[in-house]
């Protein structure tokens, strides 16, 4: 089993719709929560972090973290053609130098 | 905002030659950097961290003489991959971090793209 799962997708929705993103997870001791974001043949982008439970907004972007079920989220608002990319999920133990474990992304299609 | 740049962006090589890429932080002193592989729609795999001016770490399962990697200064390391085959065709992408930095502070940079023919 791997220790971070997220469906590869890919997601097509139309422009304005909300997106949900999720991954879950099973190391209980995961405690940074990151979202990144990857368009074609680029390097990845921070979008959000969390650090233990809870919800974190920036604009039209939400992520929620739920350690009791080992899942989090990443919710789009008025998503954008320009959304379109892979986000990917990652997480990490508590400590600078605790490397980060990757979801497979999902692909995500925003068509206007 | 901190930037990373890698060098070259895209490189084809003949199977059996070595190819070196440079991953480098322009705005900030990187005393570590981390080196990473992703293959076609699949997650980033991390090969090796590597501290400024010690060996670098690998992972399970990553081969040490093929991949080569030297973190000789605060702004630069390097990957070479060596006697290379088709099968290392893949997307390199490295990071870089600052000190001993919150984990999320860890900024990538725009990946190399290998081919091996």
């Amino acid at each position: 089993q791997k220790e971070v799962e997220q469906d590869p997708g890919p997601l097509s929705v139309p422009e304005g719709a909300i997106v949900s993103l999720n991954c879950t997870y099973s190391n209980s001791a995961f405690q940074y929560f990151m979202w990144y974001r990857q368009y074609s043949r680029k390097g990845p982008e921070l979008l959000m972090y969390t650090y233990s439970s809870g919800n974190k907004e920036d604009g039209r972007f939400t992520a929620q973290v739920d350690k009791s079920s080992k899942y989090i989220s990443l919710f789009i608002r008025d998503s954008q053609p320009s959304d379109s990319a892979t986000y990917l999920c990652a997480m990490t133990l508590s400590g600078g130098y605790n490397k980060l474990i990757f979801g497979a992304g999902t692909r995500l299609a925003v068509h206007p | 905002g901190a930037v990373v740049s890698q060098h070259p962006s895209w490189v084809i090589c003949k199977s059996g030659t070595s190819v070196k890429i440079e991953c480098r932080s322009l705005d900030f002193q990187a005393t570590t950097m981390f080196w990473y592989r992703q293959f076609p729609k699949q997650s980033l795999m991390l090969m090796a961290t590597s501290n400024e001016g010690s060996k670098a770490t690998y992972e399970q399962g990553v081969e040490k003489d093929k991949f080569l990697i030297n973190h000789a200064s605060l702004t630069l390391s390097t990957l070479t991959v060596t006697s290379a085959h088709p099968e290392d065709s893949s997307f390199y992408i490295c990071s870089a971090r600052e000190g001993e930095g919150i984990p999320y502070e860890q900024y990538f940079g725009p990946g190399t793209r290998l081919t091996v023919t």
